[in-house]
């Protein structure tokens, strides 16, 4: 399974855009991207995935060069309950393959 | 539809004892997973049911872990008997699996201390 590799630690403010980007120079060509995100407390929860160009949903945003190399997990206008740590992961569809956590990136949201 | 639980959130027992976490996964998931977190390490896959088999238990770190799911339904982990270095978070968490299948759902976790 590929590794991963991202920033240890961001801050924001409350109502800015945050972009956690995730190196993974090894991935395969039938890995996805999934990213999740693990409250204190909780366990992960799933973000968004994808596997190329662009996915948006309700939550979050991921982009995905041509070259896959790389993603970008975008969070549009963060709120203080965003504070948490989020994972990059690289592997198979989630429900098929056990999923292989890096270090994260904790993100602190202030006012 | 109650998420992925449980039991106990935290325990605490002396080295050489026994403890016995359990799962209870979303109705209908056949994919189980157990993971966990030691401290100040990274989470960690422990093993992987479907239904009621061991797909994958490649992550168990010795003979002391013995994890069973009756019937495809709950399952259990075991430790016994039971290291200083086995405190954590252990997590368990469950899909439904299929071709489609994106993501898995986490329980809270279990924290384990053992003194």
């Amino acid at each position: 399974l590929a590794k991963t590799t991202q920033p240890i630690s961001m801050d924001s403010y409350e109502g800015q855009e945050v972009n956690i980007t995730c190196s993974h120079n090894n991935i395969a060509t039938n890995d996805y991207i999934t990213w999740y995100q693990q409250f204190p407390s909780q366990g992960p929860r799933f973000i968004i995935q994808g596997y190329k160009t662009k996915v948006t949903n309700e939550v979050a945003s991921l982009f995905i060069p041509a070259d896959r190399k790389s993603s970008t997990l975008s969070l549009p206008r963060v709120s203080l309950s965003d504070t948490a740590v989020y994972y990059c992961l690289v592997g198979g569809i989630a429900g098929f393959q056990k999923l292989v956590f890096g270090t994260g990136t904790r993100l602190l949201v202030s006012p | 539809e109650a998420g992925v639980t449980q039991f106990p959130s935290h325990s605490v027992i002396e080295k050489g004892q026994t403890v016995t976490l359990r799962c209870d996964p979303i109705s209908g998931h056949d994919n189980l997973y157990w993971y966990r977190r030691v401290m100040g390490k990274e989470i960690k896959f422990l093993l992987h049911f479907v239904k009621e088999s061991k797909q994958d238990e490649s992550g168990m770190p010795n003979n002391r872990f013995l994890a069973e799911r009756t019937g495809g339904t709950y399952s259990t982990l075991k430790v016994q008997p039971a290291e200083l270095e086995d405190s954590g978070v252990y997590f368990c968490a469950s899909s439904q699996g299929g071709p489609r299948e994106t993501e898995a759902f986490f329980g809270q976790g279990t924290r384990l201390t053992v003194v």
